[in-house]
C-alpha cells in the first residue's frame, strides 16, 4: 500500500470549513484513498473514500487532485465534536487482505 | 445496541499473566480484525479473520494469538503478558469486499495495562 503524509496538527475555528490534506505521491492506480478518524480512545469511525472522482457524503467532501498524488478532506462546517485524530488511508480495495494500515494522522482540533 | 462490543473495557493485570480479550459484533459480517494503539500513534494490526476458518497474523502478532469461535466471536488473548503489551486494544469487523467499499467498523476499545 502506498505510504501517505499528513502534518500532525492544525486548528480549526468552529463554524468554518476544515481542510485536512494528505500527499500520497506513490499511489498505484487502482488504490483508493480512504479517510478514517478517531475520537480522543474511542474506536476509529470511517468517513469517506474515494478512486479519482471527488465524493460527498453527510460527514463530507474528499477532493483528489488529477494526477492522484494528492488529496484534501473537507468538513464543510466544522463543530467542536469533529475535534479527532484523522487518518488518510491509502490501499486497493481488492486483494487477499483488508486490513487497513494507519499512520500517525493529523489531529484536528476545532476551537470554540 | 453496539454493533461490535469489546469486553472487558478496561483491565489491569501482572506480568506473567494470561489474558483474554473479546470481541462480539451483531453485524453479520465474515472478516474480523485486532488492532493495538499505543499513545500518540496510529493503529497497529495484530491478527485478522475472514472467515471462521481463517485466521491471518498481521504486522505485530508475536506474544498474541486469536480465536474465531463463531462468524460473530473473535478473541485475542495474550499467554504471558508483558508491560510494552500496555495499549489500547481495538477490534473491527467488514463486509465482504465483492463491492468495493473497505469500510471497517470499530469496536469501543479494551484499555489493558500490564504491571
Amino acid at each position: 500500500d502506498a505510504k501517505t503524509t499528513q502534518p500532525p496538527s492544525m486548528d480549526c475555528a468552529e463554524g468554518r470549513a476544515a481542510n485536512l490534506p494528505c500527499n500520497h505521491s506513490t499511489i498505484s492506480g487502482n488504490e483508493y484513498v480512504y479517510w478514517y478518524r478517531q475520537i480522543h480512545s474511542q474506536g476509529p469511525q470511517y468517513i469517506i473514500h474515494g478512486l479519482k472522482n471527488n465524493e460527498t457524503n453527510e460527514m463530507a467532501s474528499l477532493i483528489i487532485t488529477e494526477d492522484r498524488k494528492s488529496s484534501t478532506l473537507i468538513l464543510p462546517h466544522a463543530t467542536l465534536r469533529d475535534t479527532a485524530v484523522y487518518y488518510c488511508i491509502v490501499r486497493v480495495a481488492s486483494g487477499s487482505a483488508r486490513q487497513l494500515t494507519f499512520g500517525s494522522g493529523t489531529q484536528l482540533t476545532v476551537l470554540p | 445496541d453496539a454493533d461490535v462490543t469489546q469486553t472487558p473495557r478496561n483491565r489491569i493485570t501482572k506480568t506473567g499473566k494470561r489474558i483474554m480479550l473479546e470481541c462480539s459484533q451483531t453485524k453479520g459480517h465474515d472478516r474480523m480484525y485486532w488492532y493495538r494503539q499505543d499513545p500518540g500513534l496510529g493503529l497497529q494490526l495484530i491478527y485478522y479473520s475472514f472467515d471462521v476458518k481463517d485466521i491471518n497474523k498481521g504486522e505485530i502478532s508475536d506474544g498474541y494469538s486469536v480465536s474465531r469461535q463463531a462468524q460473530a466471536k473473535f478473541s485475542l488473548s495474550l499467554e504471558s503478558a508483558i508491560p510494552n503489551q500496555t495499549a489500547l486494544y481495538f477490534c473491527a469487523t467488514s463486509g465482504q469486499t465483492g463491492g468495493l467499499n473497505n469500510e471497517q467498523f470499530f469496536g469501543p476499545g479494551t484499555r489493558l495495562t500490564v504491571l
